[in-house]
């Protein structure tokens, strides 16, 4: 069963802050992902790898940058939070290759930004 | 880039009746189309996929249809059920662009 699991739940940060959230995958997927969740928006990319220490840039990098040292665990940065960042973040991962594209969620950051 | 258009935003149903939800990209190089249900407070799972090679799959009483010509697919769900209530997201392209995602409310 893949667990795709985050760091936190919840997470409340004043404006200006550097924040932090990380995911983790146990199944050796080669590609992980993430994405933010607004009502009306659906799932929007900002940014996903390949492989360790790859990073693409997806829709909405825009204040946002990622690291990926080491093959199961992909963090999101937020170098200086602001309020429009307040929103619902998910992780995923995925196989690579031409089998399967399917993406296993992790539960999701709720962030909100004061 | 790939730009995916999703409708209806919300659709309420009874219980027993069919939803259709319906999505058209604009990339005709997307190959990929997966639908994702989201439960409330749960996080995106994958009900059903299908490639630009196959017209229609199904899987129990879940089907997607796939227009190429027209760019569109489609999601199907026959006697609906209140376990179906979810919001719905259809995705095109590798990378994935998603849809907006539809509310979907059955009524019992």
């Amino acid at each position: 069963d893949v667990k795709v699991t985050q760091s936190s739940r919840y997470l409340v940060k004043r404006t200006g802050e550097k924040v932090f959230l990380e995911c983790v995958q146990d199944m050796d997927h080669e590609n992980m992902f993430w994405y933010r969740q607004d009502p009306g928006l659906g799932l929007r990319l900002i940014y996903f790898s390949y492989d360790v220490k790859m990073k693409e840039k997806g829709d909405i990098p825009e204040g946002y940058s990622v690291s990926r040292e080491k093959k199961e665990r992909f963090s999101l940065i937020l170098e200086s939070a602001s309020t429009n960042q307040t929103s619902m973040y998910l992780c995923a991962s995925s196989l690579s290759g031409l089998a399967t594209y399917e993406q296993y969620f992790g539960p999701g950051t709720r962030l909100t930004v004061t | 880039g790939e730009n995916v258009e999703q409708h209806p935003s919300t659709l309420s149903v009874q219980e027993g009746d069919s939803a259709v939800i319906k999505c058209t990209y604009s990339d005709s190089a997307s190959n990929y189309f997966p639908w994702y249900k989201q439960e409330l407070g749960k996080r995106p799972q994958l009900i059903i996929d299908i490639r630009s090679n196959v017209g229609e799959k199904k899987d129990q009483r879940i089907a997607v249809t796939l227009n190429k010509t027209a760019k569109h697919f489609s999601l199907h769900i026959t006697e609906t059920q209140p376990e179906d209530s979810a919001v719905y997201f259809c995705a095109a392209s590798i990378p994935m662009v998603f849809g907006a995602g539809t509310i979907l409310r059955v009524k019992s």
